[in-house]
């Protein structure tokens, strides 16, 4: 199957400092990528849906200038938390889909970055 | 409430069979998905089931869909050490670049 690779894999930041995640599909092209974010033993929320060339959607209570997300090519998006802050301590877990997939709308998940801010 | 709901925790031994449930509150879910996350990995898709369809089995996995009840149901015949796992369902609703609604996840625990 389509491969997305993530990274870095994980990153430990003091508080205030912005980090940037970056999300790869590596053998096929994504119009749309999605970024998630995972507390601890719970589900997946969708973050925002990011759209190439275009400006990213997204979800409600998610702040768009916390989190900067560009999706400059067609294999790659990256998500920037900006002043990053204790509170946005996560597992971030990017998704892609291959358009020129099946039609059961299958989306590819990156391995995921785990981000904890000091 | 949550759209789409699971319990949090199965323990079954070696050999035997898992069966692991979802519901779900959009009767406009199109596609519903079973998703595999091992710890601190990403998730692997296992199987999906269009929402026109009742019963898809693949190997050892099973998945039931009652579209009346909005359940779905994962079943694992033989289920083995390395199937201990978080196990989600997902929902796509409508065609096209939709984001998943996950449910909040099924650890199964296998003990030998």
């Amino acid at each position: 199957g389509a491969v997305v690779s993530q990274h870095p894999s994980r990153v430990i930041c003091k508080s205030g400092t912005s980090v940037k995640i970056e999300c790869r599909s590596l053998d096929f092209q994504a119009t749309t990528m999605f970024w998630y974010r995972q507390f601890p033993k719970q589900s997946l929320m969708l973050m925002a849906t990011s759209n190439e060339g275009s400006k990213a959607t997204y979800e409600q209570g998610v702040e768009k200038d916390k989190f900067l997300i560009n999706h400059a090519s067609l294999t790659l998006s990256t998500l920037t938390v900006t002043s990053a802050h204790p509170e946005d301590s996560s597992f971030y877990i990017c998704s892609a889909r291959d358009p020129l997939g099946g039609d059961y709308n299958e989306q590819f998940f990156g391995p995921g970055t785990r981000l904890t801010v000091l | 409430g949550e759209d789409v709901e699971q319990s949090l925790f199965l323990s079954v031994r070696e050999g035997d069979s898992s069966v692991i449930n979802c519901t779900y509150t959009d009767s406009s879910s199109t596609y519903l998905y079973w998703y595999k996350q091992e710890p601190g990995a990403g998730l692997q898709l296992l199987t999906y089931i269009f929402s026109n369809m009742d019963m898809k089995q693949d190997q050892r996995l099973t998945v039931l869909l009652n579209k009346k009840d909005k359940h779905l149901s994962l079943r694992i015949a033989d289920t083995q050490t390395g199937d201990s796992a978080i196990y989600f369902c997902a929902e796509s609703r409508g065609t096209g670049r939709r984001a998943l609604t996950f449910g909040s996840g099924t650890r199964l625990q296998v003990q030998p």
